[in-house]
């Protein structure tokens, strides 16, 4: 079983408020992802990172940053929450150094905004 | 670019029944194919890969799924339904190791008893 965490599970919150929703894995993956998924609805890749200070923008465009300070952590940021950011938001881990490379991922965040 | 393409948003099986759900794919080079299971409230977590070497993959839970470039498809099957299976499936494809997944639309699996 994957050991990538992410918190909270669910939040309700106004809009304008600056939320952080936080990943973290113990695998020591270098290769972190940030997907958004609507209800029913494929997953969208919106942020990546191959290792420490490596964020790149994903296949979907979102007004979420993210940053990669160290290993373990991928936090992604919304400055200031709005309805259409309602979503569920995934965050996977990879190491492509095991040879064949596959993504584990967490429960996910469940976002609703106001 | 790549793509992918399940056919059927929703599939519905009755208990003990063959489940078969279908993907397609595009890309410019070979491709790795992941199916993907998600269970209500949870995250993804792998059924099955394939990457290279035999075309007929196996994966967790009795499932397995067959490479067939020439059709380019990665159906997904298992012989006979189990309540459990009750889940939304998505497959997804990537380039080539470490490049980022693609992912279909999912297909929605409800068993009946």
């Amino acid at each position: 079983e994957a050991d990538i965490y992410q918190t909270p599970r669910y939040l309700v919150i106004g809009t304008g408020k600056k939320i952080t929703l936080e990943c973290s894995q113990t695998m020591g993956h270098d290769k972190m992802y940030w997907y958004q998924q609507d209800p029913g609805m494929e997953l969208h890749l919106i942020h990546y990172s191959y290792g420490v200070n490596s964020t790149e923008k994903g296949d979907l465009s979102s007004e979420s940053t993210v940053s990669r300070i160290r290993t373990e952590h991928f936090p992604l940021t919304l400055e200031s929450a709005r309805p259409s950011h309602t979503s569920q938001y995934l965050c996977a881990s990879s190491d492509p150094g095991q040879g064949q490379e596959t993504q584990y991922f967490g429960p996910g965040t469940r976002l609703l905004v106001l | 670019a790549q793509s992918v393409t399940q056919l059927g948003s929703h599939v519905s099986v009755s208990e003990g029944a063959l489940v078969l759900l279908r993907c397609n794919y595009s890309s410019s080079v070979p491709p790795y194919l992941f199916w993907y299971v998600q269970y209500p409230n949870q995250g993804l977590q792998l059924l099955l890969k394939y990457t290279t070497g035999a075309t007929l993959v196996k994966g967790i839970n009795g499932f397995e799924a067959e490479f067939k470039k020439s059709e380019t498809s990665f159906h997904l099957t298992k012989p006979s339904a189990h309540m459990s299976d009750a889940a939304e499936y998505f497959c997804a494809v990537s380039k080539a190791a470490g490049n980022k997944l693609t992912f279909g639309g999912g297909t929605r699996v409800l068993v009946k008893p």
